[in-house]
């Protein structure tokens, strides 16, 4: 079983719907959780960190689920320039940062 | 947020040479670099962790003779890919850690062995 593990998509929406990922991660001694964003042929960008509590950055939310071992992050009035690829990456402490496969969005006009 | 940078951008070599990537980071001391690799259509895959004046730990399946890695400074990171094959033709990432969680990556350097 894959430590951190992401529906691959490719998730088709159009402008201004709102989309929600999930990513599961098997190692529950995890402390850090974060989404970072991937455009074609670039390197992985942070996007925001995921707390406990939730965090929230505009349009987009990250939450985090202990008991059930996954984080989510919700887009909202998606844009054009929001598709890219979503990697969601689980670590902290000892434990070495594993990125999961990524979530591809596509948003259209 | 903070800047790291690699170089070179894009590599291309004959079979069997060597290729050095140099991973900086520009404006914070990174305690941790870490070395991925990525193929088309894939996930980052973590090759190494480089803590500055130790030696680096690879991960499973990952050859250290191939795959040299050198962190002499809090700012700099060397990957050596030795003798190259077609094979290791790829994305290369570096990514730096300061004293939080956060990572920071380098752009990427594209090697492609001919």
């Amino acid at each position: 079983r894959k430590e951190v593990e992401q529906d691959p998509g490719p998730f088709n929406v159009p402008e201004g719907a709102t989309v929600a990922f999930n990513c599961t991660y098997s190692n529950s001694a995890s402390q850090s959780f974060f989404w970072y964003r991937q455009d074609c042929r670039k390197e992985p960008k942070l996007l925001m960190s995921v707390y406990s509590s939730g965090n929230e950055d505009g349009r987009f939310t990250a939450q985090l689920n202990r008991a059930s071992q996954y984080i989510s992050l919700l887009i909202r009035d998606s844009k054009l320039s929001d598709s890219a690829t979503y990697l969601c990456v689980a670590g902290g402490g000892s434990y070495i940062p594993t990125f999961g496969r990524g979530t591809s969005l596509i948003v259209h006009p | 947020g903070a800047v790291v940078s690699q170089h070179p951008s894009w590599v291309i070599c004959k079979s069997g040479t060597s290729v050095k990537i140099e991973c900086r980071s520009l404006d914070f001391q990174a305690t941790t670099m870490f070395w991925y690799r990525q193929f088309p259509k894939q996930s980052l895959m973590l090759m190494a962790t480089s803590n500055e004046g130790s030696k680096a730990t690879y991960e499973q399946g990952v050859e250290k003779d191939k795959f040299l890695i050198n962190h002499a400074s809090l700012t700099l990171s060397t990957l050596t890919v030795t003798s190259a094959h077609p094979e290791d033709s790829s994305f290369y990432i570096c990514s730096a850690r300061a004293t939080g969680e956060e990572q920071y990556f380098g752009p990427g350097t594209r090697l492609t062995v001919t």
